[in-house]
């Protein structure tokens, strides 16, 4: 039974370039959310999706960050036009349906921006 | 929106004693607080969680109190190990919010064998 899936684990991108993590949840969860962690902090929220929709972008910085899940494949958080603060850890979480609360999270992204 | 805060920042003891970890929030609308374990270069795991409408739950070593009155929670591990070193979150979930978790700041526990 596969957990939450995440690729790449490690990506570098210069400043200025795009960067693509995916996250892939559990088997049968259609909710995924995307939380960021800043070296020696705590994870923030940024995005809570189900399928095709958007449902709390509350945490997603105004510009540059955008996520989707699509029907089919994964889901992607996208960031443009990288620059060295977005160097982090970035987590993806899955639960079942809304009424689950318990999330349970990929190993993880680590972006290094140069 | 919803403030949690964890004390301690980090803890040492000896292999064998016990740890405890405390948490504040601000929201009473939460209602489910989970906590995680994250190990160097890992994701986060959950480890044990609680909803509101109980006050102490326990699994194996590790056990979690809620206080809703006083709106803290607190996480005992006993006869720790050396495999307990880690980061320990706590977070809320402000289910009037949506189903984000807010997280406290994380505690480094040193088990010394």
């Amino acid at each position: 039974n596969a957990g939450v899936m995440q690729n790449p684990r490690h990506l570098v991108r210069r400043r200025g370039q795009e960067a693509r993590l995916r996250c892939s949840p559990m088997k049968g969860h259609s909710h995924v959310y995307w939380y960021r962690q800043l070296p020696e902090e705590g994870l923030k929220f940024m995005v809570y999706l189900q399928k095709e929709n958007i449902i709390d972008e509350s945490g997603m910085p105004k510009e540059r960050f955008s996520a989707e899940f699509p029907k089919e494949g994964p889901s992607i958080l996208r960031i443009q036009q990288v620059v060295r603060g977005d160097s982090a850890a970035y987590f993806c979480a899955s639960s079942w349906d809304s009424a689950a609360d318990t999330q349970y999270f990929g190993p993880g992204t680590r972006l290094t921006v140069l | 929106g919803e403030n949690v805060e964890q004390h301690p920042s980090t803890l040492s003891v000896q292999e064998g004693d016990s740890a405890v970890i405390k948490c504040t929030y601000s929201d009473s609308a939460s209602n489910y607080f989970p906590w995680y374990k994250q190990e160097l270069g890992k994701g986060p795991q959950l480890i044990i969680d609680i909803r509101s409408n109980v006050g102490e739950k326990k699994d194996q070593r590790i056990a979690v109190t809620l206080n809703k009155t006083a709106k803290h929670f607190s996480l005992h591990i006993t006869e720790t190990q050396p495999e307990d070193s880690a980061v320990y979150f706590c977070a809320a979930s402000p289910r009037a919010y949506g189903n984000k978790l807010v997280f406290g700041a994380g505690t480094i526990l040193r088990v010394k064998s």
